[in-house]
């Protein structure tokens, strides 16, 4: 699972609350991404960091803010939760070897929104 | 922009058979790879196999292989000797390898093995 932990791995919440979800990697890996997984969709980035205080956003950003303050952490918030959240969530790292890249993933959060 | 299209939503084989699962994509790049993801029950993304854009030759993981086209930006999934343990999502995911390496999925298609 190259050690990526993701929390909480279920949450229901109510419309208009603001909700945080939290990726911990402890490989030290430089790129950290979310992504949400809608059915017909496939999975959609949402925003991406590639350094410390280094983020971006992604195909399916509005709604959603990230912060990465350390290298392990990169968090998710929706400030004000919306239906159209109700999601699954994942969190995902890469890194470029002298082989290939590669990306592994979290184990995913469960989010409804009510 | 990449896109990647995966036009079976569903399928269903006899355990032991064979199945192709097919991708399509469309970019401009010429430096990517291509990937194929699995997600069982559980709802784990597990990395399948997994393709160079300069390869020729197809990937090959046991009983998984690939047939890449790169010129008609075709990479199908073929899974020989099929097992129950095969039932999943499976995902067609397309990295551009410079920049920030995201990834780009697919729609998904559902797989069910059948005893």
């Amino acid at each position: 699972d190259a050690g990526i932990t993701q929390s909480p791995r279920h949450k229901v919440t109510e419309t208009g609350t603001p909700v945080t979800l939290r990726c911990h990697q402890t490989e030290n890996h430089r790129y950290m991404y979310w992504y949400r997984q809608d059915p017909g969709h496939g999975l959609r980035l949402i925003h991406y960091s590639y350094g410390v205080k280094d983020t971006d956003k992604g195909e399916v950003s509005d709604g959603y803010s990230v912060s990465r303050s350390k290298t392990e952490d990169f968090l998710l918030t929706l400030e004000s939760a919306t239906s159209s959240q109700t999601s699954v969530y994942f969190c995902a790292i890469s890194e470029r070897t002298s082989r290939a890249p590669f990306a592994f993933f979290g184990q995913g959060t469960r989010l409804t929104v009510v | 922009a990449q896109t990647v299209t995966q036009s079976q939503p569903e399928m269903s084989v006899q355990e032991a058979e064979t199945v192709t699962l097919s991708c399509t994509y469309d970019t401009s790049e010429n430096n990517y790879y291509l990937f194929w993801y699995k997600q069982p029950p559980s709802r784990q993304m597990i990395l399948v196999i997994r393709q160079e854009a300069y390869k020729q030759q197809n990937a090959t993981e046991n009983r998984f292989s690939v047939n890449f086209q790169k010129a008609a930006k075709s990479f199908s999934l073929k899974i020989s000797d099929s097992q129950l343990g095969d039932t999943a999502m499976y995902f067609c995911a397309f990295m551009w390898v410079q920049g920030a390496q995201k990834l780009v999925f697919g729609q998904g298609t559902r797989l069910t093995i059948n005893p």
